[in-house]
């Protein structure tokens, strides 16, 4: 079966430090990738998705960037925080057709806090 | 497309009422639509989903109901228990793209 890890669970970190968030996919072979972003008693913002190896499609200009090193490894980093990247961060997987495996399957977040 | 400024709408609700979930998409070309649930801190979780070819499909205490001509879609739930209470979001896909646009959300709040 599938699965999704995706860690750190908590992480705070002062405005201007750098940021690296990992979700890795096992069990299937070129998933699509997503990071979303949900700011508390917010809905779901999409950052970023990727279709395969070294695709980044970006959703949104900010102070993040994502990258795809292996087919199933999807980073989200940032070179200097802000306090307004403050959130609960998604990674999610889907089959190729979305729809053909109902969907996103969504990891256990990370709640981001920047002080 | 995705309302993620706005504070979530609320539905309060007593253990054992019927729960009716709504949401409303935009884009009429969407052919398939899912429900999440979401409990707090947790990722969403898939809960059912629907084909534009339907409009009522039924699973275990849940039911969506799709009209595509006012491009509304709902979401009920038989017999509301405690666990119930969750952030639910409905997700609309075009065939061919590889993204879900999601709802606002609506939080569901379940009172013994």
């Amino acid at each position: 079966s599938q699965t999704i890890h995706q860690w750190p669970a908590t992480l705070v970190q002062p405005v201007g430090s750098p940021l690296s968030l990992e979700c890795t996919v096992e069990g299937t072979s070129n998933p699509n990738l997503y990071w979303y972003r949900q700011a508390a008693g917010r809905g779901l913002q999409l950052l970023f998705y990727s279709v395969g190896i070294g695709q980044i499609s970006s959703e949104v200009p900010q102070n993040l960037s994502a990258s795809r090193p292996q087919d199933r490894q999807f980073i989200l980093s940032s070179k200097k925080l802000l306090l307004s990247d403050s959130g609960f961060y998604l990674c999610a997987w889907s089959r190729i057709e979305v729809r053909a495996g109902l969907g996103y399957t969504f990891g256990s977040g990370t709640r981001l806090t920047v002080v | 497309g995705e309302s993620v400024g706005l504070h979530l709408p609320t539905l309060s609700v007593q253990e054992g009422d019927n729960s009716i979930i709504n949401c409303a998409y935009s884009n009429s070309a969407s052919d398939y639509f899912i429900w999440y649930k979401q409990e707090s801190g947790k990722g969403p979780q898939f809960i059912i989903d629907i084909r534009s070819n339907m409009d009522k499909r039924q699973g275990q205490r849940v039911t969506v109901l799709l009209n595509k001509t006012v491009k509304h879609l709902s979401l009920q739930i038989a017999a509301t228990q405690p666990g119930d209470s969750a952030v639910y979001f409905c997700a609309e896909n075009t065939m061919g793209y590889s993204t879900l646009t999601f709802g606002k959300g609506t939080m569901l709040l379940v009172s013994p």
